[in-house]
């Protein structure tokens, strides 16, 4: 069963460029969500997808855009990098309505480490 | 909003000792769910519980144990005979939705020394 898999490992870009970082939910997920964790910190939500459709968003600029692919898979881009865009990306699948005890639990991916020069 | 702190930012134990790690949450939702994840120094969360907000029933599971008590909002999480392979940040986290986002709390280093 194959977990949530997220490509590319680490990336170096300088500001201004543009980034973007690919998530492939766990096997049977429907529900892609990314996150922004900076060193030291709990991981900041971004956004969801959910159906192709972005669901719900954290306090981010609009330089955060996303899509979901109809396999579920998905893309977080980044426009306009800034050296305060350097952390780890973390994508999670879950499955919407799957019940039970844990049956929405988010699960991650290894992440994309982004650093900005 | 919601808010989930953890006070405690880095502790040491040595191997076989019990370790409890502090997690206090605040929201005015009614239906809440928290978790546990472990954050290896590989970088990826590890999923480790989630709890329904209208089950306080505690969990033991193997050598992990969690408190959880409406009452304080709080939902503490306890490892017995802590081992040097528990050396990891523990992040608690909470959503408002079955399949929300989670707000996480800034983590709690662990270190177990032999």
């Amino acid at each position: 069963d194959a977990g949530v898999t997220q490509s590319p490992t680490h990336l170096i870009k300088t500001r201004g460029q543009q980034v973007t970082l690919r998530c492939s939910p766990k096997s049977g997920h429907d529900t892609v969500s990314w996150y922004q964790q900076a060193l030291g910190q709990g991981p900041q939500f971004i956004f969801q997808y959910y159906e192709e459709e972005e669901r719900q968003r954290g306090n981010f600029p609009d330089r955060f855009s996303g899509h979901q692919f109809p396999n579920y898979s998905s893309e977080l881009n980044v426009n306009a990098l800034l050296l305060g865009d350097s952390a780890l990306y973390l994508c999670a699948s879950s499955l919407e309505g799957a019940g039970g005890l844990y049956g929405e639990t988010q699960y991650f991916g290894p992440g994309t480490r982004l650093l900005v020069l | 909003a919601q808010k989930v702190t953890q006070a405690q930012t880095e502790i040491s134990v040595v191997e076989k000792e019990d370790v409890t790690l502090d997690c206090v949450y605040e929201t005015r939702d009614t239906t809440y769910y928290l978790f546990w994840y472990k954050q290896p120094p590989s970088g990826e969360l590890v999923f480790l519980i989630r709890r329904n907000s209208f089950d306080e029933q505690n969990e033991i599971s193997g050598r992990y144990s969690w408190n959880f008590q409406k009452s304080t909002s709080s939902f503490n999480f306890t490892i017995t005979a802590s081992q040097v392979v528990d050396s990891a940040v523990y992040f608690c986290a909470l959503s408002t939705g079955a399949n929300s986002k989670l707000t996480f709390g800034k983590g709690i280093t662990l270190s177990v020394r032999p």
